[in-house]
């Protein structure tokens, strides 16, 4: 059975700095797909990033990156030059194919930013 | 811009009672969920359908069922309301499957 882990419930970063989330899965596909999804505070849940399983090259969406390692099955997320708005719960999410688009999400990373 | 809304944000039920919600799309998806999400859990789902009348369970299906008549709204729906379903519940959808998913708000549902 596929799995998403977050091994870090809490994290916390300096407004201005650098701070990775990381996020492993386990999976039998070649195929699948990764998300990073971000939830504030009583707000609704939106997407950050994706990644489809067959690019090498690691996408990015604006201060957000991610480092896709396949062999290693980790996709962990990198916010640079991070903003108090990006506090939130981050959610690392797999999906393949022969799912019928079901995702399976991970716990969750709660992200705190300091000041 | 895609847009998902959930009939409620907050709600409170009694024990035992059935309790409906409603989430609407207004983007043509194919694709619907409801998930269910708690502290330290994370998101759980319980159905999905690919299609209208179509349903599939998911993880946590026992205590639900729902319902799509219609390709943009699925219900939710909780026959005897527990105190156990205390929960806070999120409807999504997609285009296509394993697509990116769109969220409505949520809606956090208290059973006394």
């Amino acid at each position: 059975a596929q799995t998403v882990t977050q091994s870090q419930p809490e994290m916390s970063v300096q407004e201005a700095e650098t701070v990775t989330l990381s996020c492993t899965y386990d999976t039998s596909e070649s195929d699948y797909y990764l998300f990073w999804y971000k939830q504030p505070p009583s707000r609704q849940m939106i997407l950050v990033i994706r990644q489809e399983a067959y690019k090498q090259q690691n996408a990015t969406e604006n201060r957000f990156s991610v480092n896709f390692q396949k062999a290693a099955k980790s996709f962990s997320l990198k916010i640079s030059d991070s903003q108090l708005g990006d506090a939130a719960m981050y959610f690392c999410a797999y999906g393949y194919g022969g799912s019928q688009g079901n995702l399976i999400f991970g716990k969750g990373t709660k992200l705190s930013v300091k000041p | 811009d895609v847009k998902v809304t959930q009939s409620s944000r907050y709600l409170v039920k009694r024990t035992g009672e059935k309790v409906f919600l409603e989430c609407v799309q207004d983007m043509d998806h194919e694709n619907m969920f409801w998930y269910r999400q708690d502290p330290g859990l994370g998101l759980r789902l319980i159905y999905f359908s690919y299609d209208v009348k179509m349903k599939e369970k998911g993880d946590i299906p026992e205590g639900y069922s729902v319902s799509r008549e219609k390709k943009e709204r699925f219900s939710l729906i909780l026959e005897s309301a527990s105190t156990n379903q205390t929960s806070m519940y999120l409807c999504a959808s997609s285009l296509l499957a394993v697509d990116t998913q769109y969220f409505g708000p949520g809606t956090r549902l208290t059973v006394l």
